[in-house]
């Protein structure tokens, strides 16, 4: 069945330094890639998205990376800050392109 | 635009019994879909409506269900409620279904079975 598998579960790093997570996904026919990002008590909302005919995204600090033959995408921010301390969960687009299949999440602390 | 409401904020419930719970979609919005988050297990898809109809279900017993209305407003139902069925229940909505579309979340229900 769609599984779509997020590493690490935790992640802490400086402020200023850099942050990559990384999810993997079953379904070869996934062909969309989001990220959302959750606050501490808020609701998720999406940061990034990605789609299979593109391998690099950039906004800002973030960006996101596919690789679709190895079937994995990541997520990297640059000159983290503390407000960048949030549960950052992938997903992909899976079940013939019917609904986002989510990773288990990402806790990523940055310190000062 | 007022976001995705989601009531009540909170709930308790015993075992056995059922509860509801509401979600108004973003104005505009005809597909909603349905989340359990638990620590560990992330997102979990449960179901989606657009137009009044259910166009796909999650890997959930029976128990769960929902509906959708003419406004968009939607529903989640539970019964027989089991201890792990404690979670956060998150509501999204999208202009669009099928997950192409940017999902907006409510605050959630936080559902505690004692």
């Amino acid at each position: 069945g769609e599984n779509v598998e997020q590493h690490p579960s935790t992640l802490s790093v400086q402020e200023g330094d850099s942050a990559v997570i990384k999810c993997t996904y079953s379904d070869s026919a996934s062909n969309y890639f989001p990220w959302y990002k959750q606050e501490l008590g808020k609701r998720p909302q999406l940061i990034i998205d990605i789609r299979s005919n593109v391998g690099e995204k950039k906004d800002q600090r973030i960006a996101v990376t596919l690789n679709k033959t190895a079937k994995h995408f990541s997520l990297h921010i640059t000159e983290t800050q503390p407000e960048d301390s949030a549960v950052y969960f992938c997903a992909a687009l899976t079940g013939g392109g019917n609904k986002l299949t989510f990773g288990t999440g990402t806790q990523l602390k940055v310190e000062l | 635009k007022a976001g995705v409401t989601q009531t009540p904020r909170y709930l308790i419930k015993t075992r056995g019994q059922q509860v509801t719970l509401s979600c108004s979609p973003i104005s505009g919005h005809r597909s909603v879909s349905w989340y359990q988050q638990t620590p560990g297990q992330g997102l979990q898809f449960l179901f989606e409506y657009f137009s009044e109809t259910q166009r796909n279900k999650g890997n959930f017993p029976g128990r769960f269900s929902g509906r959708q209305f003419s406004n968009s407003r939607s529903e989640m139902n539970v019964s027989t409620l089991e201890l792990g069925d404690s979670a956060l229940y998150l509501c999204a909505s999208s202009e669009t279904p099928g997950g192409l579309a940017p999902l907006h979340f409510g605050n959630g229900t936080r559902l505690t079975v004692t």
